[in-house]
């Protein structure tokens, strides 16, 4: 699976968008970019995934460039209960398991 | 239920001792994960089910990690002659689908585990 690159943290604040950057620049053309994120203490929540068109549901779209090789995720109005680690994640069409990473520390601040 | 459940939510073990962690899927799912979550680091991959069948083992660390799942339904992963290395949390994923694609991972709240 194509490794990603996540800043370590952000800060929002509450109200705001929040826009969380992911650099893929190994994926491949089979490949599906996922999002997760993990709230202290609780499992990985899934959030939205894309091929390569833009995607939104009632949590967040998903902002993926032209060329596929890195993705922003959007929340559009942060709230404090978005606070979390969010991951970025690339999967492969024929492989189960997620590669996680490190992800990205969302602070959201009043 | 409506979620994937784990039991117990906290483990403590003295180093040496066998544990054994359980995992409820949702419902009707196929396929069955399980992770591992060192404190600040993102899960890893240990397993992975299709129905009964143990399709991926490729993550677990060492012969101390034993997976299984009898029935295609609860999964059990157990840990034998625990050491302290092996304090993490456990997570276990559940998903529909038989195979990859694009189905979605549905995940419970982990056993945090604590060797002594």
């Amino acid at each position: 699976d194509a490794k990603t690159t996540q800043p370590p943290s952000m800060d929002c604040a509450e109200g705001r968008a929040a826009n969380l950057p992911c650099n893929h620049s190994t994926i491949s053309g089979n490949e599906y970019v996922y999002w997760y994120r993990q709230i202290h203490s609780q499992g990985p929540q899934y959030i939205i995934h894309g091929l390569k068109n833009n995607e939104t549901n009632e949590m967040a779209s998903l902002i993926i460039t032209e060329d596929r090789k890195s993705s922003t995720l959007i929340l559009p109005h942060a709230t404090l209960r978005d606070t979390a680690v969010y991951y970025c994640i690339v999967r492969t069409y024929n492989f189960n398991k997620f590669y996680f990473g490190s992800g990205t520390k969302l602070n959201v601040k009043p | 239920g409506a979620g994937v459940s784990q039991s117990p939510r906290y483990k403590v073990a003295k180093r040496g001792q066998d544990v054994a962690l359980r995992c409820d899927p949702i419902s009707g799912h196929v396929s069955l994960f399980w992770y591992q979550q060192a404190l600040g680091q993102g899960p890893e991959f240990l397993t992975y089910f299709q129905n009964e069948a143990q399709l991926d083992k490729s993550g677990l660390p060492s012969d101390r990690f034993f997976a299984e799942r009898p029935e295609g339904s609860v999964s059990t992963l157990k840990i034998q002659r625990t050491q302290q290395e092996d304090s993490a949390v456990y997570l276990c994923a559940s998903s529909s689908l038989a195979g990859a694609g694009t189905d979605t991972q549905y995940f419970g709240p982990g056993t945090r585990l604590t060797v002594l």
